[in-house]
């Protein structure tokens, strides 16, 4: 399967855990974005990585929300002392190129449950 | 106002229907619009992807963007039960790398 890998599927925290969402891009896609869907709601973006790098991460909440990408393995959205509010989809996109070839593929997306 | 406004619906058409599907937008810097379908419990898959005002037609698919009216849409020819779904519109500035999606709208398609 060549395609976007996110595990696990679905996530089940108590507050205050921690949550960590794991994405595989496609092969050979060095650009990985993160987006949260919540219930009823359309996508939001939040962050933008490359290989070791963040490149925008303006729709991430200041605290408690983290990313990477590390040069070997797969990127990583990190919640910290999770909330009930962060019960949403996760869905990791990834990209091969930028500008006017920029399109991005999704996977199969994290449930997150927060109880 | 959202950047980009979507009806909701669900819109129900019977099957071999023609759907049209629409979203309006406010930034004028967007340039590329796209269209993604989800299934439920699913991710999004990408169905069109076009750059500026135009057409675009994929089999059963066509995509129009009209710029000046800051208004997109997706047809869908001879419909199918397996086209019900959630589709999402999504737009990107021209030197930007997030997408703007729209709320998404259901459709169901009844044999």
């Amino acid at each position: 399967n060549a395609g976007v890998m996110q595990n696990p599927r679905h996530l089940v925290r108590r507050r205050g855990q921690e949550a960590r969402l794991r994405c595989s891009p496609m092969k050979g896609h060095s650009h990985v974005y993160w987006y949260r869907q919540l219930p009823e709601e359309g996508l939001k973006f939040m962050v933008y990585l490359q290989k070791e790098n963040i490149i925008d991460e303006s729709g991430m909440p200041k605290e408690r929300f983290s990313a990477e990408f590390p040069k070997e393995g797969p990127s990583i959205l990190r919640i910290q002392q999770v909330v009930r509010g962060d019960s949403a989809a996760y869905f990791c996109a990834s990209s091969l190129l930028q500008g006017r070839e920029n399109i991005q593929y999704f996977g199969a997306g994290t449930r997150l449950s927060v109880l | 106002q959202k950047e980009v406004e979507q009806d909701p619906g669900p819109l129900s058409v019977p099957e071999g229907a023609i759907v049209s599907l629409n979203c309006t937008y406010s930034n004028s810097a967007f340039q590329y619009f796209m269209w993604y379908r989800q299934y439920s419990r699913k991710g999004p898959e990408l169905l069109m992807y076009t750059y500026s005002s135009g057409n675009k037609e994929d089999g059963r698919f066509t995509a129009q963007v009209d710029k000046s009216s800051k208004y997109i849409s997706l047809f869908i020819r001879d419909s199918q039960p397996s086209d019900s779904a959630t589709y999402l519109c999504a737009m990107r500035r021209d030197a930007g790398n997030m997408l703007t999606f729209g709320g998404g709208t259901r459709l169901m398609v009844k044999p």
